[in-house]
């Protein structure tokens, strides 16, 4: 079974402070992805990686930047966090897209 | 603009009914297709998926959809709901929109299901 783990699942951070919040997959897949869920606005796509050092912006990416050093670990950066930054964060990895992406458990981030 | 459709925001049925959730999407030829579910709190797991082949596939937790080419559509049925098959339900799409030599997974907006006793 595919296992993506995300480093925490809930977060509560201040306003100006950089959070990291970190994602790992054991399957080998060479595409990572990091959603935010909000209620009303779906799943949007923030960032997504398809091999070690490349990124591509998703539909979202302003306020965050990724990070991805080795293949298994996808890192998601939010510079200086914002209360419109707080939100439910999903990371994902695939194989190939016919064969779908499979989510992390999710970190539910607060921004006081 | 490709999109994917889930008509319905909130189902509920009765323990032990059969239950369908409707997902239309608009692309030209046919694309990946995939249902996920996601309970409360939680990530969201994969319940099935299609790209070829026979156009009703299986799926995991006794779940299946129907691929209609004719109609866009890509319906998840169940024969007899559970309790524990209370949760959110996620249609999405992919194969459609080139973004950095990748295409993306497209995701409706979700319909929420409420199990009753």
């Amino acid at each position: 079974d595919v296992k993506v783990t995300q480093s925490s699942r809930y977060l509560v951070k201040r306003t100006g402070e950089k959070v990291f919040l970190e994602c790992v997959q054991d399957m080998d897949h060479e595409n990572m992805f990091w959603y935010r869920q909000d209620p009303g606005l779906g799943l949007r796509l923030i960032y997504f990686s398809y091999d070690v050092k490349m990124k591509e912006k998703g539909d979202i990416p302003e306020g965050y930047s990724v990070s991805r050093e080795k293949k298994e670990r996808f890192s998601l950066i939010l510079e200086s966090a914002s209360t419109n930054q707080t939100s439910m964060y999903l990371c994902a990895s695939s194989l190939s897209e016919r064969e779908g992406q499979y989510f992390g458990p999710g970190t539910r981030l607060l921004v006081l | 603009a490709q999109s994917v459709t889930q008509p319905d925001i909130h189902i509920t049925v009765s323990e032990g009914a059969s239950l369908e959730l409707r997902c239309n999407y608009s692309y030209g030829a046919t694309p990946y297709l995939f249902w996920y579910v996601q309970s409360p709190g939680q990530g969201l797991q994969l319940l099935l998926k299609y790209f070829s082949g026979d156009t009703l596939v299986q799926g995991i937790k006794g779940f299946e959809a129907e691929f209609k080419r004719s109609q866009s559509s890509f319906n998840l049925r169940k024969p007899s709901v559970h309790w524990s098959d209370a949760a959110e339900y996620f249609c999405a799409v992919g194969g459609i929109e080139v973004s950095g030599g990748y295409n993306k997974l497209i995701f409706g907006a979700g319909t929420r299901l409420a199990v009753h006793p």
